[in-house]
């Protein structure tokens, strides 16, 4: 059974502190993505990593992949409040998406 | 961009009672199209795959009499909740992809309370 784990599943940060968020997945795969969930809503698509070492960067938001690790991190710089939202990752295999935990992320002023 | 809709956005309906959600890819031809369950504060999880003229695939512990996938075209797919109860109450979100694998277009979630 495929796992995909995130932590810390709650982080609150202060604005202008960097942190990052971890994603572990249990089998091979070399495609790992990113989403946004606000409140109430669908999902927002942040970031697509398709090969071992694979870094990609937008505003404050930098992820990269590790396939040997079996490892995503999602890094915050300098957070500010509008990026309080709910970060998944979710492994591809085959057609098919695995979501993770989830991390519930708050930026307080 | 790829859009994905889906109606209604929010449904409430009496515990017993069937309820039809569409899933529409409006401007490409979907060949696979995934349902996602998401109960609050809690992740996805995939209930099914579906393509086009052929019987979804379920994941386990997914009750494919309960939950029926219709997809009979390359733009729409429906899932019916048949006889449901308070527990089937849940955020569902389809999503569709466009025949490669390395992308999925999710659509904007529909709401469902079962009273």
């Amino acid at each position: 059974e495929l796992k995909v784990e995130q932590n810390p599943l709650f982080l609150s940060m202060q604005e202008e502190k960097n942190y990052t968020i971890y994603c572990n997945y249990s089998t091979t795969s070399d495609r790992l993505y990113w989403y946004r969930q606000d409140p109430g809503k669908s999902l927002e698509s942040l970031f697509v990593l398709l090969s071992n070492g694979a870094v990609k960067q937008e505003g404050r938001l930098m992820a990269s992949l590790d396939t040997k690790a079996r490892l995503s991190t999602l890094h915050i710089t300098a957070a500010v409040h509008d990026l309080s939202a709910t970060y998944f990752c979710a492994v591809g295999t085959g057609n098919q998406f695995y979501f993770g935990t989830g991390t519930s992320l708050t930026v307080i002023p | 961009g790829a859009v994905v809709s889906q109606h209604p956005s929010r449904v409430i309906c009496k515990s017993g009672t069937s309820v039809k959600i569409e899933c529409r890819s409006l401007d490409f031809q979907a060949t696979t199209m995934f349902w996602y369950r998401q109960f609050p504060k809690q992740s996805l999880m995939l209930m099914a795959t579906s393509n086009e003229g052929s019987k979804a695939t379920y994941e386990q512990g997914v009750e494919k009499d309960k939950f029926l996938i219709n997809h009979a075209s390359l733009t729409l797919s429906t899932l019916t909740v048949t006889s449901a109860h308070p527990e089937d109450s849940s955020f569902y979100i389809c999503s569709a992809d466009t025949g490669t694998i390395y992308e999925q277009y999710f659509g904007p979630g529909t709401r469902l309370t079962v009273t």
